[in-house]
């Protein structure tokens, strides 16, 4: 699977949009884009996912440049709730088992 | 509806016993996975199921670890003669299928501490 590159850290006001950017310029045709976050002492939470086309649902929104050589999750309007580490994974489409690969990921801090 | 439950949440154990670790995925969830967590340290992978069968244990970091998941429903971890390295927190996820396209749903983990 392509690697993913992620800023470190981010800071956020509370309310407003955090925007997280994901660098995967090795990623391939049939690659998608996914992204989790991991808030303090609790397992991963699933928040989108996308393959060519921007992606949007009640947590987030997921932006592709066109080349899908990088992509941004954008939290609309974040809360103090929203603090944790965001993680960028490429994950091919084809085939079974799949696992997850997790990199060093973006600690967001959001605050008031 | 339900998520994915592991149990039990913390386990404390001595060198050397061994431990089992319980993982209740999703109801129809075809593909079950493990994976560890040490301490500061991201994900790591340790074993795949797709129904019953495991066709990815190339985490397993040896053999005093093994797995196993019946009824493709519930999957156990068994950590045999545990070490101090073995504390971490063990995390299962569910998906649907195997597929790529699907993403994985994750418990809240098992923190083991070995002591």
């Amino acid at each position: 699977d392509a690697k993913t590159t992620q800023p470190p850290s981010m800071d956020c006001a509370e309310g407003r949009a955090a925007n997280l950017p994901c660098n995967h310029s090795t990623i391939s045709g049939n690659e998608y884009v996914y992204w989790y976050r991991q808030i303090h002492s609790q397992g991963p939470q699933y928040i989108i996912h996308g393959l060519k086309n921007n992606e949007t649902n009640e947590m987030a929104s997921l932006i592709i440049t066109e080349d899908r050589k990088s992509s941004t999750l954008i939290l609309p309007h974040a809360t103090l709730r929203d603090t944790a580490v965001y993680y960028c994974i490429v994950r091919v489409a084809r085939g079974y088992g799949n696992k997850l690969v997790f990199g060093a990921g973006t600690i967001l801090r959001v605050k008031s | 509806g339900a998520g994915v439950s592991q149990s039990p949440s913390n386990k404390v154990t001595e060198k050397g016993k061994d431990v089992e670790l319980r993982c209740d995925p999703i109801s129809g969830h075809t593909a079950l996975y493990w994976y560890r967590q040490r301490l500061g340290q991201g994900l790591e992978f340790l074993i795949y199921f797709q129904g019953n069968s495991a066709p990815d244990k190339s985490g397993l970091p040896s053999d005093r670890f093994s797995a196993e998941r019946t009824g493709e429903s519930v999957s156990t971890l068994t950590i045999q003669r545990t070490q101090q390295e073995d504390s971490a927190v063990y995390l299962c996820a569910s998906s649907l299928e195997g597929g790529g396209a699907y993403e994985q749903y994750f418990g809240p983990g098992t923190r083991l501490t070995v002591t």
